[in-house]
């Protein structure tokens, strides 16, 4: 029930494409959604985060969008650029005293130019 | 500069050695946080401390130790009881201790056994 689901495990795009992360939780009691970005040898860092009283959420190219009945949360980045290229996780918590963050798995997106 | 530092960058054992790895933060956060992460694995939770000289226990803390001394140092120490200690270690922290809330990661250390 902790499990955070994450797909693709890979992503190409092109220049200028858009790229779209899934993930789909068990868990009702989350009530945190973050995504991180990480760049080989690097730690993560946080790129966007959601809460599930809103179903959408945008920052400049970066997008969040979360489905509550489905139980999924996306990521859409529009323009995606060479720079974009990285390790994308989300990442989930909540319910009460739990911070603890759940993470999928990780997808490795590769922009072409 | 505020953040978080891990030492070293590197960190090479030989089998049957224990091992610490540091973790830094200037950010003045309650919580922090260690992760182990593995090609495809995602992050792990090694364990976690909410405030000093207390912490938990996270996912896959059999063969690692913590303590939390201070507010803004929270050491890793692999034991030689960790049978599989190869991988990228990551420390985070977090500004409360309850609650779900931005972790701030730091750079990692690399760890390999030889």
């Amino acid at each position: 029930q902790q499990q955070v689901k994450q797909s693709p495990q890979s992503l190409i795009v092109q220049k200028g494409g858009i790229s779209i992360i899934n993930c789909a939780y068990e868990n009702t009691a989350f009530d945190y959604f973050p995504w991180y970005q990480q760049f080989p040898g690097k730690g993560p860092a946080l790129l966007i985060a959601i809460r599930p009283d809103v179903s959408e959420k945008k920052e400049g190219r970066f997008t969040i969008s979360f489905n509550k009945s489905a139980k999924q949360f996306s990521l859409h980045i529009m323009d995606s650029q060479p720079g974009d290229s990285a390790t994308y996780f989300c990442a989930a918590s909540g319910g009460g005293s739990n911070y603890k963050l759940t993470f999928g798995k990780g997808t490795l997106l590769t922009v072409n130019p | 500069d505020g953040g978080i530092t891990q030492s070293p960058k590197y960190l090479f054992r030989k089998e049957g050695q224990n091992v610490t790895l540091s973790c830094e933060q200037n950010l003045n956060h309650d919580a922090m946080y260690w992760y182990r992460q593995d090609p495809g694995q995602g992050l792990r939770l090694i364990y976690y401390s909410q405030i000093v000289n207390d912490f938990q226990k996270g996912d896959i803390a059999e063969g690692y130790s913590v303590s939390r001394e201070k507010k803004e140092s929270f050491p890793l120490t692999v034991t030689s009881a960790q049978k599989n200690p190869t991988a990228f270690y990551l420390c985070a922290s977090s500004i409360r201790p309850r609650g779900p809330d931005t972790q701030y990661f730091g750079p990692g250390t690399r760890l390999t056994v030889l």
